[in-house]
């Protein structure tokens, strides 16, 4: 089936570690978006790619890296200077934007990653 | 002042109740707007996407844009169980440029459906 996997689901990390979340997708997507869910606050974009080799800071970006070196992958590193990193991550893709579906975005189910 | 409010609710409504979930936004450029819809630690899922001024219909649901108000509604008609969780409106200027991909969402909605 096709579709936007993440992994892990849950992941504890402890202060001052760098953790790697994954996401895969098998859609033929070209671009790529990490978001962080809080409770309240809706969901923030962290970095996104328009193509391989190329990405985007979003609005919350300090604290974290990517990099897109494969079409289909689009890996989120939480390093040890994001100061609050317990939250719901969560990755989405989409097709090149049209007007017939505008920029929709498809998402992952989550990851959660709490810090311990 | 956020670019997008929601009513965070929650909203709870007996089973078959017409609900109403609405968003109001404060940038004019914004003409795509959608509806997600997010089950309990599951990610979002597409529910409805609009361009521009008007309604749009799909089965149960039906979504109305009113540009010169800067207010999006969602309807759910003959609501249900299973129609419980959070509801998050999205929207965005343009397809290109520094807007690419940088959808503004609101908080979300919190609804329940009781039968």
């Amino acid at each position: 089936d096709g579709g936007i996997t993440q992994s892990p689901k849950y992941l504890f990390r402890k202060e001052g570690q760098n953790v790697t979340l994954s996401c895969e997708q098998n859609l033929n997507h070209d671009a790529m978006y990490w978001y962080r869910q809080d409770p309240g606050q809706g969901l923030r974009l962290i970095y996104y790619s328009q193509i391989v080799n190329d990405f985007q800071k979003g609005d919350i970006a300090e604290g974290y890296s990517v990099s897109r070196e494969k079409k289909e992958s689009f890996p989120l590193t939480v390093t040890s200077a994001q100061k609050n990193p317990t939250a719901f991550y969560l990755c989405a893709s989409s097709l090149t934007p049209g007007r017939s579906s505008g920029n929709t975005i498809y998402f992952g189910e989550g990851s959660w990653l709490t810090v311990v | 002042q956020k670019e997008v409010e929601q009513d965070p609710g929650p909203l709870s409504v007996p089973e078959g109740a017409i609900v109403s979930l609405n968003c109001t936004y404060s940038n004019s450029a914004f003409q795509y707007f959608m509806w997600y819809r997010q089950y309990s630690r599951k990610g979002p899922e597409l529910l409805m996407y609009t361009y521009s001024s008007g309604n749009k219909e799909d089965g149960r649901f039906t979504a109305q844009v009113d540009k010169s108000s800067k207010y999006i509604s969602l309807f759910i008609r003959d609501s249900q169980p299973s129609d419980s969780a959070t509801y998050l409106c999205a929207m965005s200027a343009s397809l290109g440029g520094t807007s690419y991909g940088k959808l503004t969402f609101g908080q979300g909605t919190i609804l329940t459906v009781h039968p």
